[in-house]
Order: C-alpha cells, then structure tokens, then sequence
C-alpha cells in the first residue's frame, strides 16, 4: 500500500487566494484525520471523519476552513480567503477504526504570503 | 518531558547508548497510548503502542513503559542509531470510544556519532 497520500507537498500562495489540499487514505481506512503543525501549538486536530460523515469539527479554527470527504478515497482541506497565520503543515492521517493506529501522510507545506 | 513554551527539549546521546524519552500525560481517561517518530520533512511515523491493561511492551529495539498511577510514559531506545535524530511525541486516547488522539509538544532526540 502506498499510505496515506497528500498533494501538493508544498504551496506557496499570497494572502486572500483560496487553497485547497487533498488526500487520499490508506484504502479499507474508515477514519480520516486533519491535523495542522506549527512550532507554536504542536500538532492539532482539525476534524476527523468516520465512514466520510464528519464527526467532529471542533478544531477548525474558523469559518474561513472547511474540509470534505465525497467518498472513501478522498477528502479535500479549504481555507478561504487564506491568511499568513494559516501558514504550517497539514497533515492528513487515516486509521481502520477507533482502536487502531494512526497513518500520517507527509503532510503540505503552506506558506501564505 | 513534554515541553512548555516554543522550544522543544532535546535530548542528546552518543551512537550507542541507550535513550529514555518521557512523557507525562494529563488525562487519567486515556487507555491508549502511541509513540510517534518524526523526521525532518516528514509526516508522524508509528512506532509503538501500549494499551492502558499493560505497564510494558517491547519491540524491535524499542520499550515503551506505562506508569498508570503518575500518568507518565516513556519510550526507551536501546543502542541509539544515527537515523533514530528525530523528533519524538507521544500521543494518548480517551477510553469512552473516542478516535481523536492528543499529542504532546515532542522531545527532540540527537544521536552524536
């Protein structure tokens, strides 16, 4: 199995512009993760899904992100309009259920400007 | 230990010596626990998990030690390699059938050839 996967690795983009990353799940995964990491506040969870219903969106730091998941094989992470404090890695995770280990992707790059 | 404000703690140790990693945890709830490596550029990467009925679990090269009672972990690495440099974290999930892990700010281990 490839892992979890994640495009782009890296953006760069200026302030107001909308952007969107995508991920692909380990297959057979029924749980996916967002996490954001930045030196400040380590790694933080922005919403998980179960079974592509999202359960918990808590993290979410505000209206201006927003993340889908049309189906088992995808999920896609919006910020718009991005802004500078946006700029970390997010890391897209999936694991086979609530007792199972977490997978991680390599994450993307985000640099607003 | 976990750190506190932006610095992670490093940790160093000569190629070959044995290192300890800690963690202390803050929710007695937790019943599974998760040691995560991460290299430079790279997404969290599995290593090992105990569950909350055990106070010990090995494996290749790693043991990791579970304190219930003072709520501490710890990862034990047995003859430090060069590519073991990274950073660590530990990660915990509460018990009520939750998915959602939380992570601690990570040690910055160095391995000194």
């Amino acid at each position: 199995d490839a892992g979890v996967i994640q495009s782009p690795r890296h953006e760069v983009t200026e302030m107001g512009q909308e952007v969107t990353l995508r991920c692909k799940p380990i297959s057979g995964h029924n749980s996916l993760f967002w996490y954001r990491q930045t030196m400040m506040r380590g790694l933080e969870l922005l919403i998980y899904f179960n079974n592509n219903v999202p359960i918990d969106d808590s993290g979410m730091p505000e209206d201006r992100f927003s993340a889908k998941m049309p189906n088992a094989s995808f999920s896609t992470l919006k910020i718009q309009p991005s802004e500078p404090r946006d700029s970390a890695v997010y890391f897209c995770a999936s694991c086979g259920g609530a007792n199972e280990k977490l997978f991680f992707g390599s994450g993307t790059q985000l640099s607003v400007l | 230990g976990e750190s506190v404000g932006l610095h992670l703690p490093t940790l160093s140790v000569q190629e070959g010596d044995n290192s300890i990693i800690n963690c202390a945890y803050s929710n007695s709830a937790s019943d599974y626990f998760i040691w995560y490596k991460q290299e430079s550029g790279k997404g969290p990467q599995f290593i090992i998990d105990i569950r909350s009925n055990m106070d010990k679990r090995q494996g290749q090269r790693v043991t990791v030690l579970l304190n219930k009672t003072v709520k501490h972990l710890s990862l034990q690495i047995a003859a430090t390699q060069p590519g073991d440099s990274a950073v660590y974290f530990c990660a915990e999930k509460d018990g009520a059938g939750s998915y959602q892990l939380t992570f601690g700010k990570g040690t910055k281990l160095s391995v000194i050839p």
